[in-house]
Formats: structure tokens, C-alpha cells, sequence
């Protein structure tokens, strides 16, 4: 157990609609990070953030966005869906940014977009 | 555009001999390189790293080489065990920014 947590663990939806997945990072962690992980696809990091901040962008669509709270929680929410969305979401979180090695990942979101 | 570059989705190893994964990355300014594991269900977790000014480093029964000329980097892990079936990303974390290879899936023979 990474002591990273998600929810929900699995999602299942129609296209055009929009989903909220959650992330609460490790006690103490600052930074979250988050990560598609598609069929046939590696990893594909998204987003980061940091103390509420963004951080780093990576692939991520214009229909997607995150935030991360005061209470260091973090949302990543899905609009538009598309089948090509179907995908793990995996959130990870580290005490502070830029240290890769020290990023924890939870268990991930199984998203499917019907 | 894959940046990073895992090119055996598959490999099988006998207990206790040598397991070997590759990856090849495609930008020779990448400075910093990992090796994440993936049981089913669970989320990677963190294996071994290095960064581009060095060529080896050692973890246990993981040791991962740097081949900067060759734009290539493996994952050794010696003596397999049971337990090492999982599958194995490799990554670079430059400029931010993370970039993993699609994974390749390592099962040890009893």
C-alpha cells in the first residue's frame, strides 16, 4: 500500500460525458501527479502539481483539466468523453517536486467510455 | 510520438538466472532515467535510477546500465525470482517533464 488513494476504482460512462476522478496523496506529500495509462500505450503523464500549484503540463487534452485543494487533495475531470478516453488513470504523489524516484503511485481509476 | 522505447512487450526467464530489459530513448539531452515495476492492480512503483553521468548503478539484484552513445539503457536483474513477474517500465524525467515506454512484461519460471 503506497498510502496514495483514488476514487473511484472503476468508472463507466457514455462519450460526451464529463467524470471527476480522485486523488489524496500521502500524508505530507506536496506534489501529485497525474498519469493515462491507454491500452496499447505506456504511461502518459498529464499533469503535476504542486502545494495547489501547477507545476508541469504534459499530454494533456483541452478537455481535461485538475486542480489540486488546500487540503492537497486533487481532481483530474474528464468532459467530452470520448471512447479513445478509456484509460487507467494513475495518480502519484511525492513530498516535493522534481524527484522523480520519490513518486508514489495509488492503485489507479479504470475509466470506460462506452 | 514515443520518446521512449520498450521494444519487447514479453520475456520469460527460468528461477535464478539472468533477466535483461531494454529500453531506447530518443533524445540525447535526457539526463535522467528510471526503472518502475507494475504488479497487477497496483500502481508502478519506483525501482532503480540513474542519471546520464553515470553508466551503472546497483541496487541488490537490480543493476541498471546507461549506453548514452547508443541511446540505451537495460535493466539486470540477477538471480530472477518468482516474485520479479510483474511488468517493467522504464522512464526519463527531464525538463519537469515524464515520459515512460509502454512496459514490458517480465515472467520468471519457477
Amino acid at each position: 500500500d503506497s498510502g496514495v488513494t483514488q476514487t473511484p476504482k472503476h468508472l463507466i460512462t457514455a462519450t460526451g460525458q464529463r467524470v471527476t476522478l480522485r486523488c489524496s496523496p500521502r500524508s505530507g506529500d506536496l506534489s501529485v501527479y497525474w498519469y493515462q495509462q491507454s491500452l496499447d500505450q505506456g504511461l502518459q503523464f498529464l499533469i503535476q502539481y504542486y502545494n495547489g500549484e501547477e507545476r508541469a503540463k504534459g499530454n494533456i487534452l483541452e478537455r481535461f483539466s485538475a486542480q489540486q485543494f488546500p487540503d492537497l487533495h486533487s481532481e483530474l475531470n474528464l468532459s467530452s468523453l470520448e471512447l479513445g478516453d478509456s484509460a487507467l488513470y494513475f495518480c502519484a504523489s511525492s513530498l516535493i517536486a522534481g524527484v522523480a524516484n520519490e513518486q508514489f503511485f495509488g492503485p489507479g481509476t479504470r475509466l470506460t467510455v462506452l | 510520438d514515443q520518446q521512449v522505447k520498450q521494444n519487447s512487450p514479453s520475456l520469460s526467464v527460468q528461477e535464478g538466472r539472468i533477466s535483461i530489459l531494454n529500453c531506447d530513448y530518443t533524445n540525447s539531452m535526457f539526463d535522467y532515467f528510471l526503472w518502475y515495476k507494475k504488479y497487477p492492480a497496483e500502481g508502478p512503483t519506483f525501482l532503480i535510477s540513474i542519471s546520464s553521468i553515470k553508466d551503472k548503478n546497483e541496487d541488490g539484484r537490480f543493476t541498471v546500465f546507461l549506453n548514452k552513445s547508443a541511446k540505451h539503457l537495460s535493466l539486470h536483474i540477477v538471480p530472477s525470482q518468482p516474485g520479479d513477474s510483474a511488468v517493467y517500465f522504464c522512464a526519463v524525467y527531464t525538463g519537469n517533464q515524464f515520459y515512460f515506454g509502454t512496459g514490458t512484461s517480465l515472467t520468471v519460471i519457477p
